[in-house]
């Protein structure tokens, strides 16, 4: 089925230790966004893609760094994770007529 | 710089009560605004938009919202609430002329049977 696929679903991490988080779309998108939810506050963007090879700061880009080196996969990076960055994170892809299509979310709890 | 205010935090509303759910905005220029829905434990699904013509958009599960350009808001409505209808909403403004969605702090909605 076409849509946006989040892996892994669930990561608890040390702080400190560094991981990725992989967002892959099928649908031939151009623009890609990773964003993070917490309660309150509501979805805040980190980091974003216009196309492959190109990323863009976000509101909140600190602790965070991306890469799109293929069309379909838009990569996530925390390389020291700090309990700060514990939260649900989502990957998003917009298509031609503005729709926006997001995956079912990363839940990250940094200890 | 884009911003979107969703006034309430909760809005409580009986089943078979008419709703709504507040969003007001500020952008330059023209805006693209949107309405999407979280269900617990779940990502978000797409309700409506509003990117150009009639103010009037109706969108997925009997919903619909009024672009107010005067009042620069957006308002979530539909007639009758279910009881299913209980979930997180959200309201979005993307500008003409930038790539960022930025999304408001969200609603939660809680319908009584």
């Amino acid at each position: 089925n076409a849509g946006v696929t989040q892996t892994p679903k669930f990561r608890v991490l040390k702080t400190g230790q560094s991981m990725t988080l992989l967002c892959a779309q099928d649908m031939n998108h151009e623009y890609m966004y990773w964003y993070r939810q917490d309660p309150g506050m509501g979805l805040r963007l980190i980091h974003y893609s216009v196309g492959e090879g190109t990323t863009a700061k976000g509101e909140v880009p600190d602790g965070y760094n991306v890469s799109r080196l293929k069309k379909q996969n838009f990569l996530l990076g925390l390389e020291s994770a700090a309990p700060s960055q514990t939260s649900v994170y989502f990957c998003a892809s917009k298509d031609p007529n503005y729709g926006y299509t997001f995956g079912s979310g990363t839940r990250l709890t940094v200890v | 710089a884009q911003s979107v205010a969703q006034p309430e935090d909760q809005v409580n509303v009986a089943e078979g009560n008419p709703l709504t759910v507040k969003c007001t905005y500020s952008v330059s220029g023209n805006p693209y605004l949107f309405w999407y829905v979280q269900y617990p434990n779940r990502g978000l699904q797409f309700l409506l938009k509003y990117i150009t013509g009639d103010n009037l958009v109706k969108g997925s599960y009997g919903f619909e919202a009024e672009f107010n350009k005067s009042q620069t808001s957006f308002h979530l409505k539909k007639p009758s609430a279910l009881v299913s209808d209980s979930a997180l909403y959200f309201c979005a403004v993307r500008s003409y002329n930038t790539d960022k969605l930025i999304f408001g702090t969200g609603t939660r909605l809680q319908v009584f049977p």
